[in-house]
């Protein structure tokens, strides 16, 4: 069974703390993304990553950075949250170089920054 | 990616066959479509893709006329289960960057 795991589940953090977020994907693919969503707004895409070590902005990548050290682990940082990145987090992963081909998502995290 | 328009909500009742249909006039050569699900506090599943004509599979039908200018997902008699958001993507997924819409809210009524 294909695999996308976050982390958490839910996350409470305060107000200038450095949050890290972490997807784990076990189906070898390339392409990892991050994403953030609020009610009304659909899924915001705030970065990705074709490769190891390969990073690409999204629509929103303010306040966020990334880092995909491995080619199965692509982690989200918040250099210093604030309340305004409360939200829905969802990861995502797709295989490379095909034509065709489905995303597996993560079950979400709910961060909460208080 | 596309861009792609959908309605934003729709509603029906239970045993009905529900049409969402999404616009994507400059959709690509390499272009296919796919079709994902999303349940609140869950992230989007895969429900569909298709590439032209018809595609069935055994949650749904996507139906894509020649010109590929627009496709419709169709779900047959839908359940309180399919109350959901969906989301229609134009792309060549593999090599490209994800994004989605807002999608359509389904909201199924006894």
């Amino acid at each position: 069974d294909v695999k996308v795991t976050q982390s958490s589940r839910y996350l409470v953090k305060r107000t200038g703390e450095k949050v890290f977020l972490e997807c784990v994907q076990d189906m070898d693919h390339e392409n990892m993304f991050w994403y953030r969503q609020d009610p009304g707004l659909g899924l915001r895409l705030i970065y990705f990553s074709y490769d190891v070590k390969m990073k690409e902005k999204g629509d929103i990548p303010e306040g966020y950075s990334v880092s995909r050290e491995k080619k199965e682990r692509f982690s989200l940082i918040l250099e210093s949250a604030s309340t305004n990145q409360t939200s829905m987090y969802l990861c995502a992963s797709t295989v490379g170089g095909r034509l065709n081909t489905e995303a597996f998502f993560g079950q979400g995290t709910r961060l909460t920054v208080v | 990616l596309a861009k792609t328009t959908q309605p934003i909500s729709m509603d029906s009742y239970e045993g009905q066959e529900v049409n969402i249909t999404c616009s994507h006039n400059n959709i690509a050569t390499n272009d296919y479509i796919t079709w994902y699900q999303q349940f609140p506090s869950q992230g989007p599943r895969f429900i569909i893709q298709g590439y032209k004509t018809k595609v069935t599979n055994e949650v749904a039908s996507l139906f894509i006329p020649a010109d590929r200018k627009s496709s419709t997902l169709s779900l047959p008699r839908v359940s309180l289960s399919d109350t959901a958001v969906y989301y229609c993507l134009v792309g060549d997924i593999g090599f490209q960057k994800l994004v989605f819409g807002t999608g359509t809210r389904l909201l199924v009524s006894p």
